[in-house]
């Protein structure tokens, strides 16, 4: 019963380097999402897919690109790595809208940026 | 905008002491507000809910109620244990939007 599948579990980068984290869902989920986790600020949304074929900017989109592939897949780009970009990333997913129903949320990437 | 406040951990407690975390909002309408809870090494996993004012959550022996009038949701449970520790997450979804603003997190540590 694997969920929310995010790949890669960590991951350290250079200044200026490139790479994508990816997300796979498996419950056939409608909304897809990216949030970025860092100390003393919670969790704060980077992008969301409320389904396939749409994506919309959360909080804090600078610097990251995303794709919805499909229904099953969600990835998150960073073109420019910073190190302002060191976090732990969450992809998640909902069946329908969040305000009634349940985010499910994979493990988390951790990035270093240095 | 919408937002939600939350108590600074850490919290230490004792085994089988009572826990309040509290957490207060700010909203235009009529939020649903969650719990959510982070267990060491893991994602964010639902604890409970409630959709409208005056409902309770309740889950694994977690309570919150959510108060329109004083525009709370304050996590509650009468005996902890030893595998409550975990960071617990307040958080709201309102308005027309399909997005979740989750608060800063508190981290409860309970010491047998």
């Amino acid at each position: 019963n694997a969920g929310v599948t995010q790949t890669p579990k960590f991951q350290v980068l250079k200044t200026g380097q490139s790479m994508t984290l990816q997300c796979a869902q498996d419950m056939n989920h409608n909304s897809m999402y990216w949030y970025r986790q860092d100390p003393g600020m919670g969790l704060r949304l980077i992008y969301y897919s409320a389904s396939e074929g749409t994506t919309d900017k959360g909080e804090v989109p600078n610097g990251y690109n995303v794709s919805r592939l499909n229904k099953r897949e969600f990835s998150l780009r960073l073109e420019s790595a910073a190190p302002s970009q060191t976090s732990v990333y969450f992809c998640a997913s909902s069946e329908g809208l969040v305000r009634t129903g349940e985010l499910f949320f994979g493990e988390g990437s951790r990035l270093t940026v240095l | 905008g919408n937002s939600v406040t939350q108590m600074e951990g850490p919290v230490t407690l004792s085994e089988e002491a009572f826990l309040t975390i509290n957490c207060t909002y700010t909203a235009t309408g009529y939020p649903s507000l969650f719990w959510y809870v982070q267990y060491p090494g893991e994602g964010l996993q639902l604890l409970l809910k409630a959709t409208k004012a005056d409902d309770k959550g309740s889950n694994k022996g977690f309570e919150a109620t959510y108060r329109k009038e004083t525009t709370s949701f304050h996590l509650e449970k009468g005996s902890v244990q030893v595998s409550d520790s975990a960071v617990y997450f307040c958080a709201l979804s309102g308005g027309a939007t399909n997005k979740l603003i989750f608060g800063t997190g508190t981290l409860l540590a309970v010491q047998p």
